[in-house]
Parts: C-alpha cells; structure tokens; sequence
C-alpha cells in the first residue's frame, strides 16, 4: 500500500539548533502540504507545493522553510528552533483535487 | 472569519447513541468537503468526502454526512457509536475553482464515547 512517512515521530531539541523533519511519500501524488497542529486545535497550512521546484507559504506565518527537489520527498527545516515552535507538524499530499494523505505527524519540542 | 466551523468541541455521548456533528463553510463557489478522524495517537484518516452527485454521501464505519447548500453544511452523522469512536473529527474544504488547491480544516470536535 502506498503510504506517506514521517521522521522522526517524536523530537526534543534544544532552542537554536538546526533541524530537519523528513516527509516522503510513495503515491506519486504533486501536491504536498506542512500543517502546524497544537493539541486539541485545529491544522494551519504553513507550506504546500505543487510540484517540483515549487513552493508556497501557507496560511499561518512561519519561520521554517521547504524544499521540493523531488516529487517525493518535502523537507521542513527550521534553522534555528526555538520554544515557540514546539508543535505537531503533520505532512500530507495528494493528487489532482482528491482528498489529502496524512503521514503520522513529528511531534516537536524545543527546550 | 474562520471559513470552516465546527461549533461543537467537545461531545459526549454514551456507546449507542446517535451522533451529530456540525460543519459550516462560508466560500459561495465550489467546494469539495471531507470528514477526517483522528484516533488517538494515530494519523488523520478520511471519513468520507462530497464533490458532487447524492448530498448524502456514505464513508467508512457506518459514518454519512449530508451536503445542504442551501445552509453551507456539511454535517456529519452516525446512528448508533461505539466507545471505538471516541477521536478528534475534523471537517475540512478544498475550494476548487480557485488556485489554491490545500484543504482548510476547522478546529475540530473531541467526541468522546462512554461504555
């Protein structure tokens, strides 16, 4: 079954290191997508690519940025965490105007 | 604004009763819509989805919602739950005949389902 995959799931890390959180996905699908998701609220778009090379911000600003070097993967890299940024961040794609694939999300924490 | 409601955060139901979930969306052009369910300490799964046809359409585990236009809703029901139910519900929208093509989610209901 074609699936999409996050890493890691979980993430402490102290305040201004760099890190990147990993998102792939086997389904061949152009669009994907970062969410920001505290507990218990709602998801906020803060990235989405419609295919290689292209990137967009979302609707929620944020400090991190993304990359699409290949129709597969989509990198999150935040530069320099800080403990504003501990959060869910959950990667989906889709295709054409169908429903969207959830990974298991990287539960961040920045200390 | 938010461009998708749901008024209920938090539901409690005992296991057999029926479920009510209630969804609004404010865009006036078209518009797919997806119920999303997130077990605990799992991913979000798709319940099921509308883009055109039956305004009542059918999902996974007993879940229907039905699209009414006329009210911008999108509710989602379920006869009879079960304590297996208990997760997060999220409505969410992709509005098509625009260039953005990311879903926008509401906040969300914590349905919890006792035995």
């Amino acid at each position: 079954e074609a699936d999409i995959y996050q890493t890691p799931r979980y993430l402490v890390i102290g305040t201004g290191k760099k890190i990147t959180l990993e998102c792939s996905q086997t389904m061949g699908h152009d669009k994907m997508y970062w969410y920001q998701q505290d507990p218990g609220m709602e998801l906020h778009l803060i990235h989405y690519s419609y295919g290689v090379n292209s990137t967009e911000k979302g609707d929620l600003s944020s400090e991190s940025t993304v990359s699409r070097i290949r129709t597969e993967h989509f990198p999150l890299t935040l530069e320099s965490a800080r403990p504003s940024h501990t959060s869910q961040y959950l990667c989906a794609s889709s295709g054409g105007m169908a429903e969207a694939f959830f990974g298991q999300g990287t539960r961040l924490t920045v200390v | 604004a938010q461009s998708v409601s749901q008024h209920n955060h938090h539901v409690i139901l005992s296991e057999a009763a029926s479920l009510e979930l209630g969804c609004n969306y404010s865009y006036g052009g078209t518009v797919n819509l997806f119920w999303y369910v997130q077990y605990p300490g799992q991913h979000l799964q798709l319940l099921l989805k509308y883009f055109s046809g039956d305004p009542l359409v059918k999902g996974i585990k007993g879940f229907e919602a039905e699209f009414i236009k006329s009210k911008f809703s999108f509710n989602l029901r379920k006869p009879s739950v079960q304590w297996s139910d208990t997760a997060e519900y999220f409505c969410a929208e992709l509005r098509r005949d625009t260039g953005r093509r990311a879903l926008t989610f509401g906040s969300g209901t914590r349905l919890q389902v006792q035995p």
